[in-house]
């Protein structure tokens, strides 16, 4: 069974830029969750989507933004990009919202912003 | 803000030495999970811990979770080369779905 997919898994930007980072659950799942993985931070919650409802949201401003669409696909983007965003986001797939849920990664999409 | 204080955040040992990371909180939560995650790829769960005091063992490593549910420790036996990477401890509080509290992590590397 495939995993959680991201995409792109690479990408450089400029600051002022914006971004759209896609991510498809495990078959069957219909919660993502997004996080961001900076050196300094560590994991930070940015937000979860399960079936297309926004169900929590991180202390991130509102440049980061994210969807959920029917198919449980999820995008996250970031608007005027800057230097302090580059990092690895995350993103996790699991059956529920809630519970001792079991959250599958994908392997990350590494920004860098410069 | 719950924090998750996890330490310490860097360890290197050598192969079959014995070692403990430790994941402290002043929040209680509903359940802790421990991941490992290796250099190009996202963390991989381990372990969920739900009850407080409750401890679960998974070949070499040991895991528990404190009474009180506000900690967790991890202790790995006779480490091997094959346990370095990042390991991280997250929480799980109440009513919260899926928005996990992850403690900084602890880098550990186990020569041979």
């Amino acid at each position: 069974k495939a995993g959680v997919t991201q995409t792109p898994r690479y990408l450089i930007k400029t600051r002022g830029q914006q971004v759209t980072l896609s991510c498809s659950p495990i078959s069957g799942h219909r919660s993502v969750s997004w996080y961001q993985q900076t050196p300094g931070q560590g994991l930070q919650f940015l937000f979860e989507y399960f079936s297309e409802t926004q169900r929590n949201k991180g202390n991130f401003p509102g440049r980061f933004s994210g969807r959920q669409f029917s198919n449980s696909r999820s995008e996250m983007n970031v608007s005027t990009l800057e230097l302090g965003d580059s990092a690895l986001y995350l993103c996790a797939s699991s059956p529920l919202a809630a519970g001792a849920n079991v959250l599958t990664f994908g392997a990350g999409s590494r920004l860098t912003v410069l | 803000t719950q924090l998750l204080e996890q330490s310490p955040q860097f360890l290197s040992i050598q192969e079959g030495e014995n070692l403990t990371v430790y994941c402290n909180s002043s929040s209680v939560f509903s359940s802790l999970q421990w991941y490992r995650q290796e250099p190009g790829e996202g963390p991989v769960l381990l372990v969920t811990v739900v009850t407080g005091g409750e401890v679960k063992k998974l070949k070499r490593l040991t895991f528990q979770f404190g009474d009180a549910r506000k900690d967790s420790s991890l202790h790995i036996t006779a480490a091997q080369p094959g346990d370095t990477g990042l390991y991280l401890c997250a929480g799980r509080p109440y009513n919260a779905g899926n928005m996990l509290t992850f403690g900084g992590g602890t880098r550990l590397m186990v020569k041979p």
